[in-house]
């Protein structure tokens, strides 16, 4: 089955302690990108990669890191997570250009 | 600086009429739009598209408009169904700019009422 996989799907932390999201893709595709949905503004792109080693900013890099090692994965890094992070975050993927497949989402709080 | 806008946050419609949701955008370089739908505590799914050489793309009871000269698209549903009550994104590419991002509206809540 087609899919986009996230981990975790719900997550609570606190200021400050390191934390990955992990992202990976059955389909083959080139393009993976990150987005963070919060009320009233819709989805807004974090990070986003071509291919394998080809990472790139979107509108809300800040406080975020990416890699891309695997053409599967794609990985979202908060090393020192804030308040102003919780959000609900998702993973997609697509040829190139092409419709996104998104994961089902991850609900992080950080206290 | 919202490059795409849905100016509605919320549409209701009666089950079997038309829903037509409406989508703005800035920036002339986009050649590629997409619509995606999103029930609660799903990711969201894709819709329909259209490429800019096109003005209108038909799948079932939904249909894209785009108004190149307006910046402009829609999306119409019809009929309506209550299984369409959904939250609905518009979404953006600039495909011709070396680059791939793709950008969303604040996306537009519809209730279909049985």
């Amino acid at each position: 089955e087609a899919q986009v996989t996230q981990n975790p799907r719900y997550l609570i932390t606190v200021t400050g302690k390191k934390l990955t999201v992990t992202c990976s893709q059955n389909m083959n595709h080139e393009y993976m990108s990150w987005y963070r949905q919060d009320p009233g503004l819709g989805l807004r792109q974090i990070y986003y990669s071509m291919n394998v080693e080809v990472t790139d900013k979107g509108d809300v890099p800040e406080g975020y890191k990416v890699s891309r090692k695997e053409k599967r994965n794609f990985p979202l890094i908060l090393e020192s997570p804030s308040p102003n992070q919780t959000s609900l975050y998702f993973c997609a993927s697509s040829f190139i250009p092409g419709e996104l497949f998104f994961g089902e989402g991850s609900r992080l709080t950080v206290l | 600086d919202q490059q795409v806008k849905q100016n509605s946050p919320s549409l209701s419609v009666q089950e079997g009429r038309i829903s037509i949701l409406n989508c703005d955008y800035t920036n002339s370089m986009f050649d590629y739009f997409l619509w995606y739908k999103k029930y609660p505590a799903e990711g969201p799914t894709f819709l329909i598209s259209i490429s800019s050489i096109k003005d209108k793309n038909e799948d079932g009871r939904f249909t894209v408009f785009l108004n190149k000269s307006a910046k402009h698209l829609s999306l119409h549903i019809v009929p309506s169904q209550p299984g369409d009550s959904a939250v609905y994104f518009c979404a953006a590419s600039a495909t011709n700019t070396g680059g791939f991002k793709t950008i969303f509206g604040a996306g537009t809540r519809l209730f279909v009422k049985a």
